[in-house]
């Protein structure tokens, strides 16, 4: 069964750092771009950014919102994929979510979800 | 950046009538290499994850009942659940896959008539 369980989130203050974590299993998750989306407290859903596999380079591409502030990386040894969050600022406040779509392409919909973590950006 | 735009943004119904949510996207979103819609439907209830319905615009997921069903092409698409039930009533969003940045709509809020 796939599987994806984000975790991480917590509250934070303005302009501090955060690291996110999405560990999975029941794939093997070298194969697979991994993507985060996020929701603030009752808005809609907005894609942050993915990383692609090693096979497509493992190459990142971010939202403009956090371009710059936030970075995606993974470990395929352990199965893990990270959103490090820096320069955090109040608008940032929302659930994060990690998802897979069903092949390796980055540009895909996306059937796997984790549950999803809750970061507040607050003073 | 493609902009997803529903329609509308909520929508008061009755159990068993009919529901149809509209999605357009400022470009086309038609790739003509595989002539595939990038368009994808998600039902979200509070509390829980996203669960895709709908991918290619018109691709059931396994396990979504036969009632919901998706159509349209190029630039304006449809999610219609043929007659609606109680646990359908929740925020539906539809989803471009084609090029990044990713964008969503605004999402449709059901509710009860």
């Amino acid at each position: 069964e796939v599987q994806l369980v984000a975790s991480g989130g917590t509250l934070v203050q303005p302009g501090r750092s955060l690291r996110l974590s999405c560990t999975v299993s029941g794939f093997t998750f070298s194969d697979y771009a991994i993507t985060w989306v996020r929701q603030a407290p009752g808005k809609g859903l907005e894609w942050v950014g993915f990383i692609r596999s090693r096979a497509y380079s493992g190459t990142t591409e971010y939202a403009a919102s956090v371009k710059d502030r936030f970075t995606i990386s993974r470990d395929d040894s352990k199965s893990i994929a990270y959103l490090q969050m820096n320069s955090l600022q109040t608008e940032d406040t929302a659930v994060y979510y990690c998802t897979r779509g069903p092949d390796s392409s980055p540009l895909r919909a996306w059937p796997y979800w984790g549950q999803g973590t809750l970061v507040t950006v607050s003073s | 950046d493609i902009v997803m735009t529903q329609s509308p943004d909520s929508l008061a119904v009755s159990l068993g009538e009919r529901v149809t949510i509209n999605c357009k996207s400022s470009q086309s979103i038609l790739y003509s290499s595989n002539n595939k819609n990038y368009l994808a439907w998600y039902q979200q209830k509070p509390g829980q994850s996203p669960r895709l319905l709908i991918s290619w615009a018109s691709t059931r997921e396994s396990g979504v009942p036969d009632r919901f069903s998706g159509s349209g092409s190029g630039t304006d698409f449809t999610l219609t659940i043929s007659s609606l039930q109680a646990e359908d009533v929740t925020v539906y969003y539809c989803q471009q896959y084609f090029s990044t940045p990713i964008t969503f709509g605004q999402g449709t809020r059901l509710e009860i008539k």
